[in-house]
């Protein structure tokens, strides 16, 4: 039981490129998220899905797409990479009715 | 908008003293509360939640205390140690909006030998 996985857990891009983070859980749980960690600042949230099939914004959507592909995977696309993009991103994933998000190991972006 | 926000943001306690991280919250319908540990490089990890119809609760070295009254959140850690070096995250809920949250910016506890 891997819990949250994420890849890739470094990133460089330019101005300009696009990437996708991409999220699993094995955990069968119906609830995905995407958030942000900027220092200074708490967790944000940019995306999530309520379960397979339907995805939400969160408080920070700009410059963002997601993707639940199945119950399992849950991807962010950064299709137009902006400096103000860099961050540590963090997936995670909590079961229906439940009260505890588990979080995947994050990724970290860095766009110059 | 609604938030999540610290009193402190860093705390340096001595080994084997106990330690308390405060959180202060603005929305008065939220009704359930969690701490997380976020050791550096890692996900944040729960530690201790609390729902709004208690204003204590108990942990493994750690309690949660709940004053609704002033909003304020605290996370008490009895004889602190080394592995608890970290940023403790407070996160609020309110039930209307579903399964999500709203954490505060943290506060990075050292613990000095």
């Amino acid at each position: 039981n891997a819990g949250v996985t994420q890849t890739p857990k470094f990133q460089v891009l330019k101005t300009g490129q696009s990437m996708t983070l991409q999220c699993a859980q094995d955990m069968n749980h119906n609830s995905m998220y995407w958030y942000r960690q900027d220092p200074g600042m708490g967790l944000r949230l940019i995306y999530y899905s309520a379960s397979e099939g339907t995805t939400d914004k969160g408080e920070v959507p700009n410059g963002y797409n997601v993707s639940r592909l199945n119950k399992r995977e849950f991807s962010l696309r950064l299709e137009s990479a902006a400096p103000s993009q860099t961050s540590v991103y963090f997936c995670a994933s909590i079961t229906q009715g439940g009260d505890e998000q588990y979080f995947g190991p994050g990724t970290r972006l860095t766009v110059t | 908008g609604e938030s999540v926000g610290l009193h402190l943001p860093t705390l340096s306690v001595q080994e084997g003293d106990n330690s308390i991280i405060n959180c202060a919250y603005s929305n008065s319908a939220s009704d359930y509360f969690i701490w997380y540990k976020q050791e550096s490089g890692k996900g944040p990890q729960f530690i201790i939640d609390i729902r709004s119809n208690m204003d204590k609760r108990q942990g493994q070295r750690v309690t949660v205390l709940l004053n609704k009254t002033v909003k304020h959140l605290s996370l008490q850690i009895a004889a602190t140690q080394p592995g608890d070096s970290a940023v403790y995250f407070c996160a609020e809920r309110e039930w209307n909006y579903g399964q999500n949250f709203v954490f505060g910016p943290g506060t990075r506890l050292s613990v000095l030998p």
